[in-house]
């Protein structure tokens, strides 16, 4: 089964407007944490956002915010006011398991991405 | 910001033949990855390292070995490369619990 679901394949956007880009989890432990990768174009990865499964706030970074729905196993990014560098290919991630210790520390299971577009 | 480089950047190599790439890293993380990334299946687990000479299978292993003898050095080695093998290849370090991964440039590479 998928650990990170990205129902979304293409999503479009007019500049200056919200979107929010879908993410859902499946996993077991009580401690996990989830991220938001960027990839443009040019191929770079790029960090956007993280959330604590412990965390009680929504995280927010910017312009990105992360709308975490623990229950629903959901951690959707919401970007505001869109611009048009923003078009790239947004990739939701999971770590599982508690911080410390163990091998498989620090390891992510990606979903398979939304690209977005941006228009003027 | 150079605190991964990963080398080639891009190569194209004839089935059967061994291929190493490499990834060099100068921020003294202890975790380091392996992915590779191919339409419609997002970024999928080669390898990752715990430390230097502590390494492990990811989801996407077979074909593949790596070796990581120093800290700063993690390489990825497909022994006998096959098309199945064509992809872009990312190196990653992680450090902070709460920040993603730092992630290399890529490798694009071809198997023909």
């Amino acid at each position: 089964a998928q650990k990170i679901t990205q129902t979304q394949p293409g999503m479009f956007v007019q500049e200056k407007e919200a979107v929010t880009l879908d993410c859902t989890y499946d996993t077991s432990d009580q401690s996990y944490g989830l991220f938001w990768y960027k990839q443009p174009s040019s191929g770079e990865m790029i960090f956007l956002i993280y959330q604590g499964s412990y965390d009680e706030q929504n995280a927010t970074e910017g312009r990105y915010s992360l709308n975490f729905q623990k229950a629903r196993k959901s951690a959707n990014l919401v970007i505001s006011a869109s611009q048009l560098g923003d078009s790239a290919m947004y990739f939701c991630a999971m770590r599982e398991g508690r911080l410390g210790g163990g091998s498989t520390l620090g390891r992510l299971y990606f979903g398979r991405g939304t690209q977005l577009t941006v228009w003027p | 910001d150079a605190g991964i480089t990963q080398s080639p950047r891009h190569k194209v190599t004839e089935t059967g033949t061994p291929v190493t790439l490499r990834c060099h890293q100068t921020e003294n993380h202890r975790y380091m990855y392996w992915y590779r990334q191919d339409p419609g299946h997002g970024l999928r687990l080669i390898h990752y390292s715990y430390g230097v000479k502590d390494t492990d299978k990811g989801e996407v292993s077979d074909g593949y070995s790596v070796s990581r003898s120093k800290t700063e050095d993690f390489l990825l080695t497909l022994e006998s490369a096959t098309s199945s093998q064509t992809s872009v290849y990312f190196c990653a370090t992680w450090q902070d619990p709460n920040y993603g991964y730092t992630f290399g440039s890529g490798t694009r590479l071809t198997v023909v």
